[in-house]
């Protein structure tokens, strides 16, 4: 089955810089990968998502990029803001259904 | 108002006492799915059903049954709950390839 690796687990900004968190996957014939994000004590809630057939989305301040020669898609936050503090899972799924999802990322952003 | 319902929220148990998590959602959607969420290992699927009456196993769907008699209801029943089955729940909902929309969690602890 597929096998998503996520890195850093941890990863602490100072406000207003960037962070990257970055996912590998093992079964190329996977074709969409959603990014969620946790709040402490919340459920998790779709943040951006990426399908193979494109490279990069935007969506205002993040941002996903996938490079499926080398099986790892990222996410970037740019001008980060304490309100970004939480768990950020990456995911994987060959059909929508069965989505293995990374150990997740958890973000702390220092004023 | 569209949304995911689970319960109990909190449960406490001992070993070998059955028990049922409900799950419902009011958004007519065909996939339903639950997770566990444990420290260090993200988000690890159970089991998945894309409509009546069809279910799949995920990554870890040892110890654990599901049913899905109706389109809104995909209830988890742990027949003999065990001290490792301790874990937080979360129950999913999904209109076909599109965004999952979890629920608020339940924390089961085993005895």
């Amino acid at each position: 089955g597929e096998n998503v690796e996520q890195h850093p687990s941890t990863l602490s900004v100072q406000e207003g810089d960037s962070a990257v968190i970055k996912c590998t996957y093992s079964d190329s014939a996977s074709n969409y990968f959603p990014w969620y994000k946790q709040e402490l004590g919340k459920r998790p809630q779709l943040i951006i998502d990426i399908r193979s057939n494109v490279g990069e989305k935007k969506d205002q301040r993040i941002a996903v990029t996938l490079n499926k020669t080398a099986k790892h898609f990222s996410l970037h936050i740019t001008e980060t803001q304490p309100e970004d503090s939480a768990v950020y899972f990456c995911a994987a799924t060959t059909n929508d259904y069965k989505l293995s999802f990374g150990a997740g990322t958890t973000v702390t952003v220092r004023a | 108002e569209a949304q995911v319902t689970q319960n109990p929220r909190y449960l406490i148990t001992v070993t070998g006492k059955k028990l049922t998590v409900t799950c419902s959602q009011n958004m007519n959607h065909e996939y339903m799915s639950w997770y566990r969420q444990d420290p260090g290992l993200g988000l690890r699927q159970i089991y998945y059903s894309m409509n009546v009456e069809v279910t799949d196993k995920g990554d870890v769907p040892e110890g654990y049954k599901v049913s899905r008699k109706e389109k809104r209801n995909f209830p988890l029943i742990l027949e003999s709950p065990s001290p490792n089955q301790t874990s937080l729940y979360f129950c999913a909902s999904s209109p076909t390839k599109a965004e999952q929309f979890f629920g608020p969690g339940t924390r089961l602890t085993v005895l």
